[in-house]
């Protein structure tokens, strides 16, 4: 089986940096997913991580540790906008994701 | 945007109904997935295809079935709903052979079983 654990919520001011943290357990890692979703929207993609290090996109980096089952999203340049739940999750053949219960983000003024 | 529409939208049922719900996509993407959405537990996956014809089961199978004819559209029924079932359900799409690892989802439908 597969589990992923992520804070339930985190909260942070505007122009801040916050970082979200990933663990995972799996069987048949291929990579690990962060997606984004808006109160009652679709999750919408932001950054997979298939190798060890760091991808930066814009305002938002991902990080991986293969050996250490773990991961993160730093969301820099915090704006109200980027209130929203983000979810990691693991892929595995056919790209099938199995994902973390989410973590909320609150970004107040 | 990826071309994913989920028909219908809303739907409220009672209990012991068949009810089909519909993912279409113009993108002619290979990968569909059926996804629900419940407080408290994420996305968790449903059934999934990865071809025409081709389907398997996901995580929490139990009591739905798909069925796929034809690329651009991946059906999911409940063939006979319990009040478990509410839900919102996602489908996605993504490809082997365009950004492989992202997946794009459609608009939700959301399901209630009374």
């Amino acid at each position: 089986g597969q589990s992923l654990e992520q804070p339930s919520e985190v909260t942070a001011v505007e122009g801040a940096i916050v970082q979200i943290n990933c663990t995972y357990q799996t069987s048949g890692f291929y990579g690990l997913s962060w997606y984004q979703q808006h109160d009652g929207g679709a999750p919408t993609f932001l950054s997979y991580n298939a190798l060890d290090g760091l991808e930066e996109t814009g305002r938002f980096s991902s990080f991986l540790s293969r050996s250490d089952s773990y991961g993160y999203l730093l969301l820099q340049e915090l704006q109200m906008k980027d209130s929203a739940s983000y979810f990691c999750a693991v892929s595995a053949r056919y790209s099938t994701l199995t994902f973390g219960k989410g973590t909320m983000l609150l970004v107040s003024p | 945007d990826a071309g994913i529409t989920q028909s219908p939208r809303h739907k409220v049922t009672e209990t012991g109904t068949p009810v089909t719900l519909r993912c279409h996509q113009t993108e002619n993407h290979r990968y569909m997935y059926w996804y629900r959405q419940d407080p408290g537990h994420g996305l968790r996956l449903i059934h999934y295809s990865y071809g025409v014809k081709d389907t398997d089961k996901g995580e929490v199978s139990d009591g739905y079935s798909v069925s796929r004819s034809k690329t651009e559209d991946f059906l999911l029924t409940l063939e006979s709903a319990t009040s478990s079932q509410t839900s919102v359900y996602f489908c996605a799409i993504s490809d082997p052979g365009q950004n492989y690892n992202e997946q794009f989802f459609g608009p939700g439908t959301r399901l209630t079983v009374l």
